[in-house]
């Protein structure tokens, strides 16, 4: 079935840095890669997406390319801020056989603090 | 505003007692969701319905039951049958089912176990 693996966290990291979370994937069809964040005590709210594979997703400074040939979707941004300290999960939506419900397969999520 | 609206934000269960999640939308979306999230994981499917009177089982149904007679709301019931229900629970709605299409969260419901 589809699965999706995400990095080992927490993440903790000073304001300004790099940031990469990695995502890989298993999937049978032609899947749909998101990224969504939640911060405390929230619902989740969509943070970028990527539909087909070279695609770029970009929003608020974040980044993330469909690549098909390593079944990645890594996050990436340039320089944290505090107020990007969340959870950040990766998901796939699928269509195998023709057929799909939309089901949302996530990774188990990583959590990043950004310090001042 | 369009939204998702999820009532109460805290829920407490007693032994034995079934008790119901509300799930409310009006970005006049056909299909909606029920995730659960529990600590340290990613979200798992409860439930989900594509269209109005319509409803399929997820991945982890068991103890966990739904009605869509409006296509507005899709209230979610944790029956006394599902023996581990603490947990955030997480609705969300879509315009539709296909290849990539965005799903929309409700801020979640913090059921506990009394």
């Amino acid at each position: 079935g589809d699965s999706v693996t995400q990095m080992e966290g927490p993440v903790t990291l000073s304001e300004e840095a790099f940031l990469t979370i990695n995502c890989t994937y298993t999937a049978t069809g032609y899947p749909s890669l998101f990224w969504y964040v939640q911060y405390p005590g929230e619902g989740l709210q969509l943070l970028l997406k990527a539909t087909k594979a070279d695609d770029k997703g970009s929003n608020k400074g974040f980044e993330a390319t469909y690549r098909k040939e390593t079944t990645s979707f890594h996050l990436e941004k340039g320089s944290v801020q505090v107020s990007d300290s969340a959870v950040y999960f990766c998901a796939l939506t699928d269509i195998a056989g023709g057929t799909s419900y939309g089901k949302l397969t996530f990774g188990q999520g990583t959590i990043l603090t950004v310090h001042p | 505003d369009g939204g998702i609206t999820q009532s109460p934000k805290y829920l407490f269960r007693k032994e034995g007692q079934n008790v119901t999640l509300s799930c409310e939308q009006n970005l006049n979306h056909d299909a909606m969701y029920w995730y659960r999230q529990d600590p340290g994981q990613g979200l798992r499917l409860i439930y989900y319905s594509q269209i109005v009177n319509d409803f399929q089982k997820g991945d982890i149904a068991e103890g966990y039951s739904v009605s869509r007679e409006k296509k507005e709301s899709f209230p979610l019931t944790v029956t006394s049958a599902q023996k581990n229900p603490t947990a955030f629970y997480l609705c969300a709605s879509s315009i539709g089912t296909g290849a990539g299409e965005t799903q929309y969260f409700g801020p979640g419901t913090r059921l506990l176990v009394l």
